[in-house]
């Protein structure tokens, strides 16, 4: 099975700390993401990577930085944690090509207070 | 981008009834839909998929139907049980470039024993 792992359940961090999310995968998959979820909003994309080294802006990147030095590694940094970010952060990864099925990790609750 | 809507918010049915939930999107070059089911405390997973050269998919208990034309697809979920219970997302990729998903912003199913 595939597993995506993220590094905390529940975060609960101060207003202005940087904050670093990390998503870890096993399958080798090319492509990682880092979606936010909040009620009535769905999930809206922050960032994703097709590959090391590389990075896109997604949806709602404003606020967020993200790092892929490995493969099965992806991080998200909040350069200044702000109550407007308290949110569940989830993580997924694909293997890649058009249209496949994305795997997500149990998120991270974080609260910013 | 792709605009993904997606009705009810929120939707209560009695175990053994039928649940039905819509989404519409906006690019026609969209041609993979899917659908996940979040429980709770976990993260979404694939639970049904349909690529726009079909117009149905069944998987048990659990549809898929597509109208290419008038761009919306719809679950349907029958003879429900209360493990059905979860929030269910449907998703359209968009082949416009941007090589992820858009997803719509989630339905609340309960189903009352």
């Amino acid at each position: 099975d595939v597993k995506v792992t993220q590094s905390s359940r529940y975060l609960v961090k101060r207003t202005g700390e940087k904050v670093f999310l990390e998503c870890v995968q096993d399958m080798d998959h090319e492509n990682m993401f880092w979606y936010r979820q909040d009620p009535g909003l769905g999930l809206r994309l922050i960032y994703f990577s097709y590959d090391v080294k590389m990075k896109e802006k997604g949806d709602i990147p404003e606020g967020y930085s993200v790092s892929r030095e490995k493969k099965e590694r992806f991080s998200l940094i909040l350069e200044s944690a702000s109550t407007n970010q308290t949110s569940m952060y989830l993580c997924a990864s694909e293997k890649g090509g058009r249209g496949t099925e994305a795997f997500f990790g149990q998120g991270t609750r974080l609260t910013v207070v | 981008g792709e605009n993904v809507e997606q009705h009810p918010s929120t939707l209560s049915v009695q175990e053994g009834d039928s649940a039905v939930i819509k989404c519409t999107y906006s690019d026609s070059a969209s041609n993979y839909f899917p659908w996940y089911k979040q429980e709770l405390g976990k993260g979404p997973q694939l639970i049904i998929d349909i690529r726009s050269n079909v117009g149905e998919k069944k998987d048990q208990r659990i549809a898929v139907t597509l109208n290419k034309t008038a761009k919306h697809f719809s679950l349907h979920i029958t003879e429900t049980q209360p493990e059905d219970s979860a929030v269910y997302f449907c998703a359209a990729f968009d082949q416009t470039g941007a090589n992820n998903l858009f997803f719509g912003t989630g339905t609340r199913l309960t189903v009352i024993p």
